[in-house]
């Protein structure tokens, strides 16, 4: 079984609508993280989450808001989606190790705004 | 402002012989630096980590060097395999925070 799992894995929607993505984890850490990739700019950080009564803005949280539901859950919203949305949306959980941070990663939601 | 830079977007190596990836940044407060694989239709792995206040770290065929003088960081893979043909992702770490480049795209010709 995946230690950090993502739903759904693709989606289409339209324009306005509201979508949300969810990232579940099995790995026990408190640290969570929301990410998109596009081309060209690798992954950007959206929020992040040390534990379930922190939340916190990353670079490009405009349109976008998060819910730590328990330690094992992050869910993602788009509240109005927009077509410059469209990306790859990773989640992940991090640990302390001798050499920083080490962060795992879901397998990623594809999705589309049309 | 990109804090972490892969000027190379592609490299292709013969396998067998090393393949190199570079990464620049410009923040003095990085306090580690990690690489990171990704194959299509997944997510990014981790492969190998260096402290800021080491100059190189080793694991197996991938050793990444640390120039904190040159802000500059690579990852050495020797020798390289067919399977190492993925995307590499450069990331510096900031209180737990990562910020990626861009990555690169290595592709090992058999």
């Amino acid at each position: 079984d995946a230690d950090v799992t993502q739903t759904p894995r693709n989606r289409i929607t339209k324009t306005g609508k509201r979508i949300m993505l969810e990232c579940s984890q099995t790995k026990g850490h408190d640290r969570m993280y929301w990410y998109r990739q596009d081309p060209g700019l690798g992954l950007r950080l959206i929020y992040y989450s040390f534990d379930v009564k922190d939340i916190n803005k990353g670079e490009i949280s405009d349109g976008y808001s998060v819910s730590r539901q328990a330690q094992a859950k992050f869910s993602l919203s788009l509240e109005s989606a927009i077509p410059n949305q469209t990306a790859l949306y990773f989640c992940a959980t991090s640990v302390l190790t001798g050499e920083g941070y080490e962060q795992y990663f879901g397998p990623g939601t594809r999705l589309t705004v049309t | 402002d990109q804090q972490v830079k892969q000027n190379s977007p592609s490299l292709s190596v013969q396998e067998g012989r090393i393949s190199i990836l570079n990464c620049d940044y410009t923040n003095s407060m990085f306090d580690y630096f990690l690489w990171y694989k990704k194959y299509p239709a997944e997510g990014p792995t981790f492969l190998i980590s260096i402290s800021s206040i080491k100059d190189k770290n080793e694991d197996g065929r991938f050793t990444v060097f640390l120039n904190k003088s040159a802000k500059h960081l690579s990852l050495h893979i020797v020798p390289s395999q067919p399977g190492d043909s993925a995307v590499y992702f450069c990331a510096a770490s900031a209180r737990g925070k990562l910020v990626f480049g861009a990555g690169t795209i290595l592709r090992v010709k058999s």
